[in-house]
């Protein structure tokens, strides 16, 4: 079963506008979650995280929300850039630095 | 500069034939960690590392080895591959075995045939 989902698997925004990317958890036992982004031919690239603890973080740009009652995290881009164009991945960990991935949404930010 | 270093990059391989992808990290790890990463299914975990001579199975070990003798080298070995470990494959490490971001290498292209 498939426990961080992503129900996205593209999104298209424009240049300057907020990116919101969504993801969707099951796992009561997650309690930091991460979101990395991916570059074709390299690997992932860390970018920002959160822990379970709070609800929100901030990191220039790149904000994270975590709604731990529905389950649900979301990464807010703003404004996007063409150079934010990527997969973005959703990431969270129980114990041990285990980390469960969603499938990855492609964000595409046109200028 | 701080590094997760893997190969090779790409291996096109017949079924049977062992392989092994080595993994190396410079910055004094102690954890680390493989991962496949397959189309709609995200990256998924292999093996992972606390510490040298510690390890223990993922998700999705089935058909993997790995081994820790060092604390900088964590390589993965497919003993007889199969068509169906043609996959991206990442190796990743952080600091300690507690939450925090991994560090990732660039990938190996492994294509069973």
């Amino acid at each position: 079963d498939q426990q961080v989902k992503q129900n996205s698997p593209s999104l298209s925004v424009q240049e300057g506008r907020i990116s919101i990317l969504n993801c969707d958890y099951t796992n009561s036992m997650f309690d930091y979650f991460l979101w990395y982004k991916k570059y074709p031919a390299e690997g992932p690239t860390f970018l920002i995280s959160i822990s379970s603890i709070k609800d929100k973080n901030e990191d220039g740009r790149f904000t994270v929300f975590l709604n731990k009652s529905a389950k649900h995290l979301s990464l807010h881009i703003v404004p996007s850039q063409p150079g934010d164009s990527a997969v973005y991945f959703c990431a969270a960990s129980g114990y041990w630095n285990r980390l469960t991935f969603g499938e990855g949404t492609q964000l595409t930010v046109n200028p | 500069e701080a590094q997760v270093t893997q190969n090779p990059r790409y291996l096109i391989t017949v079924t049977g034939k062992k392989l092994t992808v080595t993994c190396s990290q410079n910055m004094n790890h102690e954890y680390m960690s493989w991962y496949r990463q397959d189309p709609g299914l995200g990256l998924r975990q292999i093996y992972y590392s606390m510490n040298v001579e510690v390890t223990d199975k993922g998700d999705v070990p089935e058909g993997y080895k790995v081994s820790r003798k060092e604390k900088r080298n964590f390589p993965l070995i497919l003993e007889s591959p199969s068509p169906n470990q043609t996959s991206l494959y990442f190796c990743a490490s952080s600091l300690t075995i507690f939450n925090q971001p991994q560090h990732f290498g660039d990938g190996t292209r492994l294509s069973i045939l």
